[in-house]
C-alpha cells in the first residue's frame, strides 16, 4: 500500500506570493489533516477535511485555506505569503479522522516552504 | 488557547536505560497521542490513548492517559540507539490536536 505523498517536497517563494501544496492520502482514507511545523511555534493543527468538507479548523488566519477532492486528495493554499509562513507543512491521512481512528493515522514527509 | 507543557525538553541517556517523559495541560482532552519524529520525516504515531486512566503498551513503550484527562506520560524501557529522535505528545478533541514542544532523546551506545 502506498503511503501518504506530498508534493512538492521543497518550495521557495517570495513575500506576497501565494502557494498551493498537495497531499494524496493512503487509498481508502477519507480524512486529511494539515499541520504547520516551525522551530518557534512547534507543530500546530491547521485544518481537517473529510469527504470534501472542512470538519475542523485550527487558529490560523484566513490566508490559510484548503480543499478536498472527491478522490480524497487535498490541497492547502496560503495567500499573500509572509516570512513567518516558512515552515514544514505536514499532512496526515486516516480512515475516518475526527479523533476516532488515530491508530491508522499516517503522516506524509511534508513540504518544506521557504518564504524570502 | 490550549497549551501543553511537555518535559523534559531533552534527555541524554545511556543505551539500556529507561526513559520517562510527560505532558500536562490546563485543559481536558478526550484523546492523548504520542508521536516520534525522525529528521526529514513526518511524525509516526506510537500510542493513542482514548480513555482516562488507560495504560497502553507498544513493545518497549508504555503510555498512560491521566485520570484527570489533563496529562499523560510515556515510558521507554531498555532504550536502544534507534530510539533517538523527537517525541511529541498531543492532546486531541474530536480531531483537533494540540501538540507539546517535543522531547529530544539522545541515546549513547
Amino acid at each position: 500500500k502506498a503511503g501518504v505523498t506530498q508534493t512538492p517536497r521543497y518550495l521557495i517563494k517570495t513575500r506576497g506570493q501565494q502557494v498551493t501544496l498537495s497531499c494524496s492520502p493512503i487509498s481508502g482514507h477519507r480524512s486529511v489533516s494539515w499541520y504547520q511545523q516551525t522551530p518557534g511555534q512547534g507543530l500546530q493543527f491547521l485544518f481537517e477535511y473529510f469527504s470534501e468538507t472542512q470538519r475542523n479548523k485550527g487558529n490560523f488566519p484566513g490566508r490559510f485555506s484548503g480543499r478536498q477532492f472527491s478522490n480524497s486528495r487535498s490541497e492547502m493554499n496560503v495567500s499573500t505569503l509572509e516570512l513567518g509562513d516558512s515552515a514544514l507543512y505536514l499532512c496526515a491521512s486516516s480512515p475516518l479522522g475526527g479523533g476516532g481512528s488515530y491508530n491508522e493515522q499516517f503522516f506524509g514527509p511534508g513540504t518544506r516552504l521557504t518564504v524570502l | 488557547g490550549q497549551q501543553l507543557n511537555q518535559s523534559p525538553q531533552s534527555m541524554f541517556i545511556q543505551e539500556g536505560e529507561d526513559v520517562s517523559m510527560n505532558c500536562t495541560s490546563s485543559s481536558i482532552f478526550n484523546t492523548w497521542l504520542w508521536y516520534k519524529q525522525d529528521p526529514g520525516e513526518g511524525p509516526v504515531l506510537l500510542i493513542a490513548l482514548y480513555k482516562a486512566g488507560e495504560l497502553t503498551s507498544n513493545g518497549r513503550l508504555t503510555a498512560q492517559f491521566g485520570i484527570t484527562r489533563k496529562d499523560s506520560f510515556l515510558n521507554i524501557s531498555a532504550s536502544i540507539p534507534s530510539d533517538v529522535g523527537i517525541y511529541f505528545c498531543a492532546g486531541d478533541n474530536a480531531g483537533k490536536s494540540t501538540f507539546g514542544d517535543g522531547t529530544t532523546l539522545t541515546v549513547k551506545p
